[in-house]
């Protein structure tokens, strides 16, 4: 069975800061997709960003972008310019073709002023 | 606007009840899905479904039923055999069951009495 791994329960930054989130994951696949979502207090659970495994770029959304190595199964998300907005839980996901996703546990990310 | 509604918010079960959970979308999404979160876990997959009269257990299906009439309708019933039925609860979609990314609803909090 896969399995997504989030080491970081929790992590702090300041606002305009740099944060990286980790997550590693364990698979035998070679097609695969990666996710990171973002879950506020509001409970919803949002897209942050995705990544297809076999493609080399990393993905990039605005202030968001990964880190994918598919050798090492990692897969880290780095916020930039960090504003308080981002606050939230963020939890890494791993889907194989025609298959379900599996979450990890969660980071929580806190932003000071 | 397009997008997935969940109803109620809030929702309380008395022991021995049973209890059912709305999520609707309006994104013409083939496939939907049901998860639980916990305090403190990743979302866990209760159940899915790929195209309307067709759905699948997931990892912890036990206590739980669904039904697809409707595509655009994925109602989850809760019953009396989930002796532990306390957790929030989210309904996704996507546009199929590959590798499409999966858009999630506002989410259910379930409270025993």
């Amino acid at each position: 069975a896969q399995t997504v791994t989030q080491s970081q329960p929790e992590m702090s930054v300041q606002e305009a800061e740099t944060v990286t989130l980790s997550c590693t994951y364990d698979t035998s696949e070679s097609d695969y997709y990666l996710f990171w979502y973002k879950q506020p207090p509001s409970r919803q659970m949002i897209l942050v960003i995705r990544q297809e495994a076999y493609k080399q770029q990393n993905a990039t959304e605005n202030r968001f972008s990964v880190n994918f190595q598919k050798a090492a199964k990692s897969f880290s998300l780095k916020i930039s310019d960090s504003q308080l907005g981002d606050a939230a839980m963020y939890f890494c996901a791993y889907k194989r073709r025609y298959s379900t996703l599996t979450f990890g546990k969660g980071t929580m990310l806190l932003v000071s002023p | 606007d397009g997008g997935i509604t969940q109803s109620p918010k809030y929702l309380f079960r008395k022991e021995g009840q049973n209890v059912t959970l709305s999520c609707e979308q309006n994104l013409n999404h083939d496939a939907m899905y049901w998860y639980r979160q916990d305090p403190g876990q990743g979302l866990r997959l209760i159940y899915y479904s790929q195209i309307v009269n067709d759905f699948q257990k997931g990892d912890i299906a036990e206590g739980y039923s669904v039904s697809r009439e409707k595509k655009e309708s994925f109602p989850l019933t809760v019953t009396s055999a989930q002796k532990n039925p306390t957790a929030f609860y989210l309904c996704a979609s996507s546009t199929d069951g590959q590798g499409e990314t999966q858009y999630f609803g506002p989410g259910t909090r379930l409270l025993v009495l």
